[in-house]
């Protein structure tokens, strides 16, 4: 079957770094995506990996392992506003999206 | 740009009533999707379609339908609403079929009573 594993929850102080990591197993592999969901809203992009290694994107990086099946993203700098639920989403070979369950991060002062 | 917009925004249901979720976008995007989205859980899709006039299974279909008669729109449909489909509804769209990302709508919150 297909999988996708990330923690539940997360908690982190304002100004740090926090990674929250993601290992999946799925039919294929057309890339990995990062998505943040802000409570009682709609997810929105943060970033999208295929091949290995790290892409940054300002305060946010992505990391991705295909051999491992495993993914980070990592969050610099944490602000309030940053407390969210991140979803880790892989595209199997069907190009469909398979979504883990979301980590939910909460940001202390 | 509107982007992607859901209506309505909530609704309550009696079992066994029927009801249709809109979906629209205006960003001219080839591929659409309709997920469900509950607690503890990613999100599930039911119903895709890759262009106007086709539709696909999901996941999760059984007790949902959809048509996408016009490119900028996708309707889900529930015929005969179970306690089960309480959800919320995401519908979702993209440009082509590999790294692009999906746009989002706002979602529809349903509660089936």
């Amino acid at each position: 079957g297909q999988n996708i594993d990330q923690p539940t929850e997360m908690t982190a102080t304002e100004g740090a770094i926090v990674q929250i990591n993601c290992t999946y197993q799925t039919s294929g592999f057309n890339g990995l995506f990062w998505y943040q969901q802000h409570a009682g809203e709609a997810p929105t992009f943060l970033s999208y990996n295929v091949l290995d290694g790290l892409e940054e994107k300002g305060r946010f990086s992505s990391f991705l392992s295909r051999s491992k099946g495993y993914s980070y993203l990592l969050l610099k700098e944490l602000q309030m506003k940053d407390s969210a639920s991140y979803l880790c989403a892989v595209m199997d070979s069907n190009y469909q999206l398979i979504w883990g369950a979301g980590t939910k991060l909460i940001i202390k002062p | 740009n509107a982007g992607v917009t859901q209506t309505p925004k909530f609704r309550v249901l009696k079992t066994g009533q029927s009801m249709t979720l809109l979906c629209a976008q205006d960003m001219n995007h080839e591929y659409m999707y309709w997920y469900r989205q509950d607690p503890g859980m990613g999100l599930r899709l039911i119903h895709y379609s890759v262009g106007e006039g086709t539709t696909a299974k999901g996941e999760v279909p059984d007790g949902y339908n959809v048509s996408r008669l016009k490119k900028q729109n996708f309707l889900l449909g529930l015929e005969s609403a179970a306690p089960s489909q309480t959800s919320v509804y995401f519908c979702a769209s993209k440009l082509g079929r590999e790294g692009d990302e999906q746009f989002f709508g706002p979602g529809t919150r349903l509660t089936v009573l």
